[in-house]
């Protein structure tokens, strides 16, 4: 069966460092990955997404790989600050259903 | 604009009673996807519609059911409800599916007591 995960523990960064998010799947050969941001109580925003054929995206400080050999993706956050503390989720596409993660919860302390 | 809006923001049921929620965009998507989220976990796939009058099951459809009889709405009805559907329900929706951002709403908090 399909299978994501992400970074199985929470993370806790100081501000300043790079923050760095694993999305691991398996048997699932997804056209496109999607990274999202949640906050506690609301609704996931959306922040990336990248396709089977792109190897890398950035926007601003944030930058996603994507592997399909090794079926996997890294979300890098640079230069983190405090605002940056939320739940990540990646989530993957394929013939029109969408899977997510379960999230990674980040901490970034000033 | 409004966004994607949710209705009720928050609900109890006893085991056995009925509820629908109420989920509205206006944003002219022709997409729209119910998931639930249990605590510490991600976002499962109930149903979803491709367009007014369509649905589809996701990953988890039994027990609800869905309408989408006008675009910008999408109902998700619980015919009898049972504890394990205790969860949070989120509502999104998109231009088209996978490419597209999707847009989530606030979430509905439901407790099936």
């Amino acid at each position: 069966s399909q299978k994501i995960e992400q970074n199985s523990e929470a993370l806790n960064i100081q501000e300043g460092k790079t923050a760095t998010l694993t999305c691991n799947y398996t048997n699932y050969s997804p056209a496109y990955l999607q990274w999202y941001r949640q906050d506690p109580g609301r609704g996931p925003v959306f922040l990336l997404l990248i396709r089977e054929n792109e190897k890398e995206k950035r926007k601003e400080r944030l930058k996603v790989t994507f592997d399909t050999t090794l079926k996997q993706s890294l979300f890098h956050i640079t230069a983190s600050q405090p605002a940056d503390s939320a739940t990540y989720l990646c989530a993957l596409f394929n013939a029109g259903k969408s899977t997510f993660g379960d999230g990674t919860t980040l901490t970034v302390k000033p | 604009n409004a966004g994607v809006t949710q209705t009720p923001k928050f609900r109890v049921l006893k085991t056995g009673q009925s509820m629908t929620l109420l989920c509205a965009q206006d944003m002219n998507h022709e997409y729209m996807y119910w998931y639930r989220q249990d605590p510490g976990m991600g976002l499962r796939l109930i149903h979803y519609s491709v367009g007014e009058g369509t649905t589809a099951k996701g990953e988890v459809p039994d027990g609800y059911n869905v309408s989408r009889l006008k675009k910008q709405n999408f109902l998700l009805g619980l015919e009898s409800a049972a504890p394990s559907q205790t969860s949070v329900y989120f509502c999104a929706s998109s231009y088209l599916t996978g490419e597209e951002t999707q847009y989530f709403g606030p979430g509905t908090r439901l407790l099936v007591l």
